[in-house]
C-alpha cells in the first residue's frame, strides 16, 4: 500500500513567486492535514480536511496561503505570493478516522520550501 | 495556546547506555504521540497514550504518561545505532481531538 506522497520534495523559489504543493493521501483516509515546520521552530497544524471540506483552518498563516482538496482525494497547497518567512517543510498527513483520537497519522516526507 | 517543552534538545550517547527524553506542559492533554523521525523523511508513530499514569513497551522502548497528562517520558534502554533519530512528542487537547501540538523535538546519535 503506497503512503502520503508529496511533491515536490523541494522547491526553491524567490520572493513573490507562487509554488504549490501536492499532496496524495493513503486511499480510503478521508481526514487529510497540513503542517509545517520552520527552522528552528516545532512543526505547527495548518489546516484539516474531512474529504473535500475544510474542518479547521485556524493555523494557516495568512491569506496567501490557499489549501484545495476537490473530489476529496489529494490536496494542494499553494501559496502566492511567496515570502521569505514562507520557507520551510510542509508536511501531509492522512488518517482513517479522528473521534476519540487513538488514529494514528501518517506523514509524507514533506516537501522542502527555500523562499530567496 | 499549549506548548510541549522536550528535553533535552541534543543527545549524543555511546551504544549500549540508557536514555530518557522527556516531554513537558502546563497543560493537560487528551492524549500524546511519539514520533520518531529520520533524515529526508515524515514523522512515524511510535505510540500513543491517553490514560494518566499509563505505561507503555515497545521492545527497548519505554512510554509513561503523567498522571496529571502534562508530561511524558520516553525511555531508551540499551541504546543501538539504529535508534539514532529525531523524536518528537505530540499531544491533542484543548477541545480538538485532531489537532497535533508538537515539540520541538529531541536529536538523538547513538555511537557504535
Amino acid at each position: 500500500e503506497a503512503g502520503v506522497t508529496q511533491f515536490p520534495s523541494h522547491s526553491v523559489i524567490e520572493k513573490g513567486q507562487t509554488v504549490t504543493l501536492r499532496c496524495d493521501p493513503i486511499s480510503g483516509h478521508d481526514n487529510l492535514y497540513w503542517y509545517r515546520r520552520v527552522m528552528g521552530k516545532e512543526i505547527k497544524f495548518l489546516l484539516h480536511f474531512v474529504k473535500e471540506s475544510k474542518q479547521d483552518e485556524s493555523g494557516m498563516p495568512n491569506n496567501r496561503f490557499l489549501a484545495e482538496r476537490t473530489g476529496g482525494t489529494y490536496s494542494t497547497l499553494k501559496v502566492q505570493p511567496a515570502e521569505l518567512e514562507d520557507s520551510g517543510v510542509y508536511f501531509c498527513a492522512s488518517s482513517i478516522r479522528t473521534g476519540v483520537f487513538t488514529g494514528e497519522l501518517f506523514f509524507g516526507e514533506g516537501s522542502r520550501l527555500t523562499v530567496l | 495556546t499549549q506548548l510541549l517543552e522536550q528535553s533535552p534538545q541534543f543527545l549524543s550517547i555511546q551504544e549500549g547506555e540508557n536514555l530518557t527524553v522527556y516531554c513537558n506542559s502546563s497543560s493537560v492533554f487528551s492524549s500524546l504521540q511519539w514520533y520518531r523521525q529520520e533524515p529526508g523523511e515524515g514523522p512515524v508513530l511510535l505510540v500513543t497514550v491517553v490514560t494518566g499514569g499509563e505505561v507503555k513497551k515497545l521492545k527497548r522502548l519505554t512510554f509513561q504518561f503523567g498522571d496529571a497528562r502534562k508530561d511524558s517520558s520516553l525511555h531508551i534502554t540499551a541504546a543501538q545505532p539504529g535508534d539514532t533519530g529525531l523524536y518528537l512528542c505530540a499531544g491533542t487537547g484543548g477541545g480538538s481531538n485532531y489537532k497535533l501540538t508538537f515539540g520541538k523535538g529531541t536529536l538523538l546519535t547513538v555511537n557504535p
